[in-house]
């Protein structure tokens, strides 16, 4: 079974600081996503990435970065939290043939920003 | 452009009554078409997905949903609710240009009463 590994379930963080947000996947998919879930507003896409080093802005990119050194890596970040980025962060992968084998994600990452 | 509107963003239903919900799509190109599942406090599981052939898709727990593209819909069913069920049920479409990436509904929010 694919795991998409997040490596906190809860954070809380206060305004202003830079906020790392790290996520592993074990099986060797190209395709790594960064979602943000809100009650009402299902899930929104923050950045994507296809490949090693590279990055792609979604619908809500502002105020966020990524990095993606190494292929089962994708971190989030935030460079200067703001309580509007309190929000649960969902991060999933995909091999390149999705349509097969559509995303898979992991068990979400709860900030508080205070 | 890809869109998902899901109708309903709270559904309630007696144990062992038929779930309905809907989903209905907007795509540029021959869709590709899924239905993830959300338990409290976890990631998003794929229930079962359309990508080309059968219209009538079968998926997990006893879920299925039909592929219409007249109306351009893919509503989820299931005949017989359970007490399990209860949870947020997410339509998604993909294609397009952007490879890999599935643009969400608002999500459906399942009660299931004793």
């Amino acid at each position: 079974d694919v795991k998409v590994t997040q490596s906190s379930r809860y954070l809380v963080k206060r305004t202003g600081e830079k906020v790392f947000l790290e996520c592993v996947q074990d099986m060797d998919h190209e395709n790594m996503f960064w979602y943000r879930q809100d009650p009402g507003l299902g899930l929104r896409l923050i950045y994507f990435s296809y490949d090693v080093k590279m990055k792609e802005k979604g619908d809500i990119p502002e105020g966020y970065s990524v990095s993606r050194e190494k292929k089962e890596r994708f971190s989030l970040i935030l460079e200067s939290a703001s309580t509007n980025q309190t929000s649960m962060y969902l991060c999933a992968s995909s091999p390149t043939d999705y349509y097969n084998s559509p995303l898979h994600f992991g068990n979400g990452t709860r900030l508080t920003v205070t | 452009a890809q869109s998902v509107t899901q109708l309903g963003s709270h559904v309630s239903v007696s144990e062992g009554a038929l779930v309905l919900l809907r989903c209905n799509y907007s795509s540029s190109v021959p869709p590709y078409l899924f239905w993830y599942v959300q338990y409290p406090n976890q990631g998003l599981q794929l229930l079962l997905k359309y990508t080309t052939g059968a219209t009538l898709v079968k998926g997990i727990n006893g879920f299925e949903a039909e592929f219409k593209k007249s109306e351009t819909s893919f509503h989820l069913t299931k005949p017989s609710a359970h007490m399990s069920d209860a949870a947020e049920y997410f339509c998604a479409v993909s294609g397009g240009s952007t490879l890999g990436r599935l643009y969400f509904g608002r999500g459906t929010q399942l009660t299931v009463w004793p």
